[in-house]
């Protein structure tokens, strides 16, 4: 299996633009996790989805960032507008199951907003 | 919400000594408990896992115990190597339909030769 694949790996933005960051999860995993990993704040749960759909979004900073899961193998996170504090490494999981399954982290998107 | 304190920060062991990173965790709820290691410029891996009804775990050279009286709990890395060099995450589920992982803030484990 090719893991958790994250796209870009690196993406420096201008503050003000639109930021896109993508993730297609392990095939048959139900669970799909966005974290975000400042020195800190540390690892961060922004929003998590089981079988497409957003069960805790409770971790989203601010109504700029937005999460979308339009089917079983790629998941979105954008952040509109983008501003210097947004800059951290964005993480995208997986998991077969709930609470108790292990979750396999994608290489991560370092995000530079300038 | 669940809160995780992880201690120390920055751990630094001669290469065949032991290492231990402890956690604490603020909801009485919380039943799972596991360690991610990140290697640089990676993203974090499962190393071990403990749930609630178990006092301790071990796989190796890797071995985690909690106390749930006193909400800590512990890995202990024995005879260590240059490998094991890299950031240790714990972290905390709450279960009850949530989810999601609360992390500690990490500790730099580096193994001196």
């Amino acid at each position: 299996d090719a893991g958790v694949i994250q796209s870009p790996r690196h993406e420096v933005t201008e503050m003000g633009q639109e930021v896109t960051l993508r993730c297609k999860p392990i095939s048959g995993h139900d669970y799909l996790f966005w974290y975000r990993q400042t020195m800190m704040r540390g690892l961060e749960l922004l929003i998590y989805f089981n079988n497409n759909v957003p069960i805790d979004d409770s971790g989203m900073p601010e109504d700029r960032f937005s999460a979308k899961m339009p089917n079983a193998s790629f998941s979105t996170l954008k952040i509109q507008p983008s501003e210097p504090r947004d800059s951290a490494v964005y993480f995208c999981a997986s998991s077969r199951g709930g609470q108790y399954y292990e979750q396999y982290f994608g290489p991560g998107t370092r995000l530079t907003v300038t | 919400g669940e809160n995780v304190e992880q201690h120390p920060s920055t751990l630094s062991v001669q290469e065949g000594d032991s290492a231990v990173i402890k956690c604490t965790y603020s909801d009485s709820a919380s039943n799972y408990f596991p360690w991610y290691k990140q290697e640089l410029g990676k993203g974090p891996q499962l190393i071990i896992d403990i749930r609630s009804n178990v006092g301790e775990k071990k796989d190796q050279r890797i071995a985690v115990t909690l106390n749930k009286t006193a909400k800590h709990f512990s890995l202990h890395i024995t005879e260590t190597q240059p490998e094991d060099s890299a950031v240790y995450f714990c972290a905390a589920s709450t279960g009850g339909g949530a989810d999601g992982l609360t992390f500690g803030k990490g500790t730099h484990l580096i193994i001196q030769p």
